[in-house]
This record gives C-alpha cells, sequence and structure tokens, in this order.
C-alpha cells in the first residue's frame, strides 16, 4: 500500500511569488494535515482538511491555506513568500479527523531566496 | 503547545536496548501517548502509541506509569539505523492536530 506522496520534493522560490504543494493520502485515508518544520520553530501543525473542510487551523497568518479535493488529496498555498517560510512541509493523512494515527510522508523542501 | 518534557540527547550502544523517557504530568485521562521518530528530516514515521496499558509491536515497546504521568519508549536491540529525533506527544482527543516539542535526539554508538 503507497504511502503519503507528496509534490514537489524540493523547490526554490523567489520572495513575493507564491508556491503550491501538493499530497496524496494514503489509500482509504480522508484526513490530511499539513505541518511546518523550521530548525527554529521545530514541527507546527498549520491546517488538517477532512471532507473537503477545514477542521483546525494552527497559528499561522492567512498567506497560508489549503484546500482538499474531492478524492481526498490536497495542496497548500503560500502566497507572498518570505524568506522564513523556508522549511520542510510535511503533509500526514489518517483515516478519519479524530482519534487515529497519522502518518507522514517525506516532505517538501521549500528554499525562498 | 506540548505537553511532554524529553531529554535532548541521548546515546546508545549498539546491540544494547535503548531506553527513552518522556515526562507528560498533565495528561488527561482519555489522552494518547504517541511516539514518532524522525530521520535526517525524512518526514517522522509512527512507531507506537498507548493509553494505559503497556505496548508492543515490531518495532518498540511503550511503558507507561500506572498514574500516566510519565512513559519509556523502549527499543530493545538498538541499530545505527535506530538514529534519529525521538518525538513524545500527547495526542488531544479533538482532531488530528499533534504538538511536536523538541525531541530526543538519539546516537547510537558502534
Amino acid at each position: 500500500k503507497a504511502g503519503v506522496t507528496q509534490t514537489p520534493r524540493y523547490l526554490i522560490k523567489t520572495r513575493g511569488q507564491q508556491v503550491t504543494l501538493s499530497c496524496s493520502p494514503i489509500s482509504g485515508h480522508r484526513s490530511v494535515s499539513w505541518y511546518q518544520q523550521t530548525p527554529g520553530q521545530g514541527l507546527q501543525f498549520l491546517f488538517e482538511y477532512f471532507s473537503e473542510t477545514q477542521r483546525n487551523k494552527g497559528n499561522f497568518p492567512g498567506r497560508f491555506s489549503g484546500r482538499q479535493f474531492s478524492n481526498s488529496r490536497s495542496e497548500m498555498n503560500v502566497s507572498t513568500l518570505e524568506l522564513g517560510d523556508s522549511a520542510l512541509y510535511l503533509c500526514a493523512s489518517s483515516l478519519v479527523s479524530s482519534g487515529n494515527t497519522i502518518y507522514f510522508g517525506e516532505g517538501s523542501w521549500l528554499t525562498v531566496v | 503547545d506540548a505537553k511532554t518534557t524529553q531529554p535532548p540527547s541521548m546515546d546508545c550502544a549498539e546491540g544494547r536496548a535503548a531506553n527513552l523517557p518522556c515526562n507528560h504530568s498533565t495528561i488527561s485521562g482519555n489522552e494518547y501517548v504517541y511516539w514518532y521518530r524522525q530521520i535526517h528530516s525524512q518526514g517522522p514515521q509512527y512507531i507506537i502509541h498507548g493509553l494505559k496499558n503497556n505496548e508492543t509491536n515490531e518495532m518498540a515497546s511503550l511503558i507507561i506509569t500506572e498514574d500516566r504521568k510519565s512513559s519509556t519508549l523502549i527499543l530493545p536491540h538498538a541499530t545505527l539505523r535506530d538514529t534519529a529525533v525521538y518525538y513524545c506527544i500527547v495526542r488531544e482527543n479533538t482532531g488530528n492536530q499533534f504538538y511536536f516539542g523538541t525531541g530526543t535526539s538519539l546516537t547510537v554508538i558502534p
């Protein structure tokens, strides 16, 4: 059974640009959550989607957004990129929206220059 | 916010058991303890979780104290590939947000 798949794995963007990252959950999983990992702040929860609805949101500015499609695949978008947005962005999936183990993908490395 | 406290680093000799402690003194009665590890900035890997009873799977054992205020993850025969950052997480009951602390950096020494 395939794991969580994230694309792209690596990307470089310029300040002010926007970026879209994609996540395909494990087959049958309907919840997708996103995390940001930086050396200074560690792993931080961004938001969670279940049945195409955002269920929970972490403490991030509105430049960070996401969505989920009917096939449970998810995308996150960061607009007006700042240098501090350089990070490993991790997607995790689980069967339902609460009470289940989440499984992480390998992440997307974003560098903002 | 993370509800757990872990030592920042530990060493373990290859082939020996690695015992990683975690304090979670404010855990609520129906909150689970989860353990993940992250190898060299790959995605975190699920290891094990438990509520009250001790748990064992093919990767590790989890020992939770009777008062549930602390737990220990045991890797029975550590290998070099077990070198990683290990995160102990108290999982809130609503939603799928996991609050990661700083974890324990385990180094397995040949």
